[in-house]
């Protein structure tokens, strides 16, 4: 059981360059979530999906683009990268406990430099 | 904007000494949550506790919950070196998403 995988791991961009980071989860959760996280200011939510085809915004979504095609995947894309997004990327996904209480399990993160 | 807010920043202490770490929050939730992040790594939960509760145990853990303050406590119990890590309270608000603190910083020295 992988839990939740992210891919890459590290990638270095430079200003104005484009990629997409790819979170898969294999426990067939509905929720997906897409957090940065920076010095001294915790986790911060930029986009999340309830299902398969919808995505909504979060916190901080301006600069970020998301899609979930498939259940198990959700796609986080930058369009034209810009230094402030500097950060370490955590993907999650949310499964209900039977008391209705709901946690999450996380990736082990993406570390994305932006020259 | 974050809902909990940890404090300390940061804790130094021995092994076998205890660790508490503080929570507040500011709106009404369903639940308070307690994640660990070693370094490096994603965040793994911890445990949950309930608005309706007032304390939980799980292990050397011990987490307690004060609605009219709005605030938690983590409670490490004989602390070990493996402790070493970053540890977040997330509230559920019963919503979409949970929400994450800036966390506290634990540093358990042998």
């Amino acid at each position: 059981n992988a839990g939740v995988t992210q891919t890459p791991k590290f990638r270095v961009l430079k200003t104005g360059q484009s990629m997409t980071l790819l979170c898969a989860q294999d426990m067939n959760h509905e929720y997906m979530y897409w957090y940065r996280q920076d010095p001294g200011m915790g986790l911060r939510l930029i986009h999340y999906s309830v299902g398969e085809g919808t995505t909504a915004k979060g916190e901080v979504p301006d600069g970020y683009n998301v899609s979930r095609l498939k259940k198990q995947n959700f796609l986080l894309g930058l369009e034209s990268a810009a230094p402030s997004q500097t950060s370490v990327y955590f993907c999650a996904s949310r499964q209900t406990l039977n008391s209705g209480a709901n946690v999450l399990t996380f990736g082990a993160g993406s570390r994305l430099t932006v020259l | 904007s974050q809902q909990g807010e940890e404090d300390p920043q940061a804790l130094s202490i021995q092994e076998g000494e205890n660790a508490t770490m503080n929570c507040s929050y500011k709106t009404s939730i369903n639940n308070l949550q307690w994640y660990r992040q070693n370094s490096g790594r994603g965040l793994v939960h911890l445990i949950l506790i309930r608005s309706n509760e007032r304390e939980k145990h799980s292990g050397r853990l011990r987490v307690t919950l004060d609605t009219s303050k709005k605030s938690s406590s983590l409670l490490i119990t004989a602390s070990r070196a493996a402790d070493t890590a970053s540890y977040f309270c997330a509230t559920d608000k019963a919503g979409t998403a949970l929400i994450f603190g800036k966390g506290t910083t634990l540093s358990v020295s042998s």
